[in-house]
């Protein structure tokens, strides 16, 4: 069984750009979350969709969007791109409904560089 | 407040011994799930071991432990025998009611040949 993949592996951008990571969920789960681990900030929670639905956010400007499509793969997109945005970008699934089902499972990540 | 305490930054020790990583928690949710997740050099996090609130029996999985108890708000985790390929950044994780995941700072555990 695939795990969650994620593309692309690396992403270049410079300072004003956007860019846009893409993320494959595990068959069958339909919840899908986004994580930045900065150098120094440790992993942050940034996004949570299910159900094709934002369901949580974290505590991120504006300018952090995603959306989930209705296969459940989901993008999120970083607008007006800040050096201090460089990070790895990871994203996990995991199965929807009750807490007691919810084991998040974690792509290798998007290494984003902001130049 | 949601929290997750991990002290030690890192933790270097010599191939085959044991190693305890510490991780302390706060939270007021009544129902909660703690967790264990790897992350080696390649980046991916692994997932370890997930806890819930209600069951503070110890669990053992080959080489590794992990110790949960409530009256310290404590879930350690234990490698037996330690190998090289143990090295990584080990985060502990808090799932609150929201089903949102608050990570420890991570240990970097370095295990020498």
């Amino acid at each position: 069984e695939a795990g969650v993949t994620q593309s692309p592996t690396h992403l270049i951008k410079t300072r004003g750009q956007q860019a846009t990571l893409r993320c494959s969920p595990i068959s069958g789960h339909t919840s899908v979350y986004w994580y930045q681990q900065a150098l120094g900030l440790g992993l942050q929670f940034l996004l949570w969709y299910d159900e094709g639905e934002e369901r949580n956010r974290g505590n991120f400007p504006p300018r952090f969007s995603g959306r989930q499509f209705p296969n459940y793969s989901s993008e999120l997109n970083v607008n007006a791109l800040e050096l201090e945005d460089s990070a790895l970008y990871l994203c996990a699934s995991s199965w929807g409904g009750t807490l007691a089902k919810n084991i998040q499972y974690f792509g290798a990540g998007t290494r984003l560089s902001v130049l | 407040a949601q929290k997750v305490t991990q002290a030690q930054t890192e933790i270097s020790v010599v191939e085959k011994e044991d190693v305890t990583l510490d991780c302390v928690y706060e939270t007021r949710d009544t129902t909660y799930y703690l967790f264990w997740y790897k992350q080696p050099p390649s980046g991916e996090l692994v997932f370890l071991i997930r806890r819930n609130s209600f069951d503070e029996q110890n669990e053992i999985s080959g080489r590794y432990s992990w110790n949960f108890q409530k009256s310290t708000s404590s879930f350690n985790f234990t490698i037996t025998a330690s190998q090289v390929v143990d090295s990584a950044v080990y985060f502990c994780a808090l799932m609150d009611s929201n089903y949102q995941l608050i990570w420890g700072a991570g240990t970097k555990l370095i295990i020498k040949p």
